[in-house]
């Protein structure tokens, strides 16, 4: 496709319970990013891959909290035994290279996934 | 600790007039500074950007300031339209950390006819 893609758009889920939220960057892409916004919040930082190897996984707010990435395309955020305060909106985000300040503005974003947990 | 903050939650403008939009940091390491919009259901769309070395960027209907002593930026949109309806998200980046961008909370455009 032509943008970044996520599913599910929408996501109930029960406490306890785990979830898994897909995130389809743009092709091409090597820098793929998790942020989320909860209410009321800013978009908060959660990890940070580069092809399949995350260099900065510093925002992962526990250890509940992992991601992968495979054949440098496809994320997955996993989020174990979810909790209330899990309910946020996370958004993927996919660029060309960080580490150019020039296309690091490039962000491109999904429309995300609105996580409620009941 | 909030390191970007936009104390605005909302805004209303007629449509024509200027709309300044206004974002303060504390991290004296952010080195670079964005704008983002989002409308509803969509994720945020990059706007415009600042380096730490410039006071103001222009891009069209839209500038932005910085003012580093004062650890402040702004955005302005002349004439504002009603399409210009939307959220905009301040953001900046520390040097050395391409990866990582902080935002605020948000404020919301409402442009009005």
């Amino acid at each position: 496709g032509a943008g970044v893609s996520q599913s599910p758009s929408n996501k109930v889920t029960e406490k306890g319970k785990d979830v898994e939220l897909r995130c389809d960057p743009i092709s091409g892409h090597t820098a793929l990013y998790w942020y989320r916004q909860s209410l009321g919040q800013g978009l908060e930082f959660l990890i940070y891959f580069q092809g399949n190897s995350a260099p900065d996984k510093s925002g992962l707010p526990s250890d509940r909290f992992s991601a992968e990435r495979t054949g440098g395309s496809v994320s997955t955020l996993t989020i174990q035994r979810t909790q209330q305060e899990d309910s946020a909106v996370y958004l993927c985000a996919s660029s060309l290279d960080p580490d150019d300040s020039a296309t690091n503005e490039k962000l491109f974003f999904g429309s995300g996934t609105q996580l409620s947990v009941l | 600790d909030q390191q970007v903050k936009q104390n605005s939650p909302s805004l209303s403008v007629q449509e024509g007039r200027i709309s300044i939009l206004n974002c303060d940091y504390t991290n004296s390491m952010f080195d670079y500074f964005l704008w983002y919009k989002k409308y509803p259901a969509e994720g945020p769309t990059f706007l415009i950007s600042i380096s730490s070395i410039k006071d103001k960027n222009e891009d069209g209907r839209f500038t932005v300031f910085l003012n580093k002593s004062a650890k402040h930026l702004s955005l302005h949109i002349v004439p504002s339209q009603p399409g210009d309806s939307a959220v905009y998200f301040c953001a900046a980046r520390a040097a050395g950390t391409a990866s990582k961008l902080t935002f605020g909370t948000g404020t919301r455009l409402q442009v009005t006819l």
